[in-house]
């Protein structure tokens, strides 16, 4: 079965670096594009960053842009964040998620359980 | 950027209601719209994509309609399981540029 798991989540002062990682297992990685979501506490849903399923093509939200970037490692099944300059307002529960296509419609049909990031001093 | 507006916000019903959630784009996405539901502590859960298209294993009590810049959610006939937030998700955005709606709870009345 399809299973998304973070980790690398954690407490780190504001300027700091921290890298997610998500291991993926149960479906061809190297097939599928995947994203990164985050929710600070108590909020809705921020779309983050994506990487297309040959690492060719990464893409980011405005809020993260030149400080966050998104990586994968075929070999590994894993896909990465690297969060650097964190701010307080960069707290949150870090989802990977993957995105599927069906014909030309996309849908994140398979979701990590989240990892914490807390950024305070 | 395309913004996404659910209404309401916050929604009480009781088991067995007729529950109906909207979502706006700021600008024509099509059919690329699709709607997850969470429940706290738990990451999101694909419910109905492009629309209309129930994803496997979701009851058949939701259903998804709209195109362009209006859509919506329906729950025909509310269960306990079913309290819980639901966004909205536009994937139309190229390059992507993913936003999702700010959220509906929906609660026990």
């Amino acid at each position: 079965q399809v299973q998304l798991v973070e980790s690398g989540g954690g407490v780190v002062q504001p300027g700091r670096s921290l890298r997610l990682s998500c291991a993926a297992s149960g479906f061809n990685f190297g097939f599928y594009g995947m994203h990164w979501v985050r929710q600070a506490p108590g909020k809705g849903l921020e779309w983050v960053a994506v990487i297309w399923y040959d690492g060719s093509q990464q893409y980011y939200a405005d809020s993260v842009k030149g400080r966050f970037t998104i990586s994968r490692d075929t070999s590994k099944n894993t896909v990465f964040l690297e969060m650097n300059s964190l701010r307080a307002e960069d707290t949150a529960v870090y989802y990977c998620a993957r995105v599927k296509y069906s014909s030309y419609w996309s849908y994140f049909d398979y979701w990590g359980q989240g990892t914490l990031v807390t950024v305070s001093s | 950027d395309i913004q996404m507006t659910q209404s309401p916000s916050f929604l009480s019903a009781s088991v067995g209601d007729r529950v109906t959630i909207a979502c706006r784009a700021s600008q024509g996405i099509s059919g690329h719209l699709n709607w997850y539901q969470q429940k706290p502590g738990k990451a999101p859960k694909l419910l109905i994509y492009a629309a209309s298209n129930l994803e496997g294993g979701v009851p058949s009590r939701f259903s998804g309609s709209g195109s362009g810049t209006d859509f919506t959610l329906t729950i025909s006939t509310l269960q306990p399981e079913d309290f819980a937030t639901y966004y909205c998700q536009q994937t139309y955005s190229s390059p992507p540029e993913i936003t999702f709606g700010q959220g509906t709870k929906l609660e026990v009345k």
